[in-house]
């Protein structure tokens, strides 16, 4: 039982390189969700789909792109870093509208110097 | 702008207290309030949910305790164990469109004392 699995769990990038986050998750699950997790900001959502080929802005997109081109994986892309953007990404997913029960992966750390 | 604010941002509590986390949101337009629990290194996980037609739901040791009136809910672990030691979000569901938008708060460490 995998569930939801990120590449890579940790990275480090320089100011202006770009990479891209993979989220997979073998549940069949329709909707998948990118978060970033900040020191006293808690969670917050950057771009979500609710379904395969479908892509939408949350609350902190800018800088971020998304593709979700199969069912299975959501991909977050970065293509300028900025230290600004120096955090943990989550990916979640879930197989109900409305985010009734989200199941996270482990997270990557990102760190932009 | 943080429509969820949740209090305090760490906790103490002795094994077999009473933990206490607080949130309160802005938005009246929110249906669904979940409660999740994070360990070190690990993802969230779902730990409780509640629905805004009901005061209080109870799981275990967990209860949600829900004012709509006041805009407020809150988490209470009874009989608090060193294995309850993990960062707590609450978060508020959005109505408009469905499209499952959770809002978080900003998460509560909570230490469990021998």
């Amino acid at each position: 039982n995998a569930g939801v699995t990120q590449t890579p769990k940790f990275r480090v990038l320089k100011t202006g390189q770009s990479m891209t986050l993979l989220c997979a998750q073998d549940m069949n699950h329709e909707y998948m969700y990118w978060y970033r997790q900040d020191p006293g900001m808690g969670l917050r959502l950057i771009h979500y789909s609710v379904g395969e080929g479908t892509t939408a802005k949350g609350e902190v997109p800018d800088g971020y792109n998304v593709s979700r081109l199969k069912k299975q994986n959501f991909l977050l892309g970065l293509e300028s870093a900025a230290p600004s953007q120096t955090s943990v990404y989550f990916c979640a997913s879930s197989n109900l509208p409305g985010a009734n029960v989200l199941t996270f992966g482990a997270g990557s750390r990102l760190t932009v110097l | 702008q943080q429509q969820v604010k949740q209090s305090p941002q760490s906790l103490i509590v002795q094994k077999g207290g009473i933990s206490i986390i607080n949130c309160a949101y802005e938005n009246t337009a929110f249906d669904y309030f979940p409660w999740y629990q994070q360990f070190p290194g690990k993802g969230p996980a779902l730990l409780i949910a509640i629905r805004p037609d009901v005061s209080e739901k109870k799981e275990g040791r967990f209860t949600i305790s829900f004012n709509k009136s006041a805009k407020q809910f809150s988490l209470h672990i009874m009989d608090s164990q060193p294995g309850d030691s993990a960062t707590y979000f609450c978060a508020a569901r959005g109505l408009a469109g469905n499209t499952g938008k959770l809002i978080f708060g900003q998460g509560t460490t909570l230490q469990v004392k021998p």
